[in-house]
């Protein structure tokens, strides 16, 4: 069965501070993994999904990932924090077929000015 | 830009009352689904639904949970009788088409928090 673990339910940086958002999965056939965002009394947003392409996939609001194989991790980062990142962040991993997707637990992103 | 919405944002019930929580998924999706996530726990899926019928359920979805599209645009998760663990925030989303290997996106709604008192 396929799983995600996200290390950390809270995560506090400084504006301008690396952002490092840990996931690791677990799963027996190659995963299809996503990042998604929520800002406060909204929806899930995708921020970005690996589909077995390139191994580094941007997404939006200067945020990326790196799909490791070796760790079994995709850790989500941005260079520079900004107030306006402050949010739950989510890792999910989908199969190949049928359509569920599987959450991690979140993160809580703190950005401190 | 198109959004899938969730009404009540919020929904209060009594132990053992019947509750129906409405979405909107966005007009042109085909696939649409319910999950939800227990305050502190992880966001689970429940239900996916596909051409009018239950295309894949969990073992959460059981007997007390329905769903239906009883017109073009709504798309309705019905619990028979509440029970204080169904208190949770459920998510709505929906997908253009099969959402497996990542083919497409799944867009979710702001989620209705209910409170089973």
């Amino acid at each position: 069965a396929q799983s995600v673990t996200q290390l950390g339910s809270h995560v506090s940086v400084s504006e301008g501070a690396l952002v490092l958002l840990r996931c690791n999965y677990s799963s027996s056939v190659p995963p299809y993994l996503f990042w998604y965002v929520q800002y406060p009394n909204q929806g899930l947003q995708l921020l970005l999904k690996y589909t077995s392409a390139a191994t580094l996939v941007k997404g939006i609001n200067g945020f990326e990932a790196e799909f490791k194989k070796s760790e079994t991790s995709f850790h989500l980062t941005k260079p520079s924090a900004h107030m306006s990142d402050a949010a739950e962040y989510f890792c999910a991993v989908s199969p190949e077929y049928g359509n569920k997707l599987v959450f991690g637990a979140g993160t809580i992103l703190r950005v401190k000015s | 830009e198109p959004e899938v919405t969730q009404t009540p944002s919020h929904q209060v019930t009594q132990m053992g009352q019947e509750v129906i929580l409405r979405c909107v998924p966005i007009s042109n999706h085909l696939y649409f689904y319910w999950y939800r996530q227990i305050l502190g726990q992880k966001v689970e899926f429940l239900v996916s639904f596909y051409n009018n019928e239950i295309s894949e359920k969990s073992e959460i979805f059981d007997d007390q949970f329905s769903v239906e599209r009883p017109d073009g645009s709504n798309f309705t998760l019905k619990i028979r009788s509440t029970k204080l663990e169904d208190s949770a925030m459920y998510f709505c989303a929906s997908s253009p088409g099969a959402s497996g290997g990542g083919k497409n996106i799944q867009y979710f709604g702001a989620g209705t928090r209910l409170s089973v008192l």
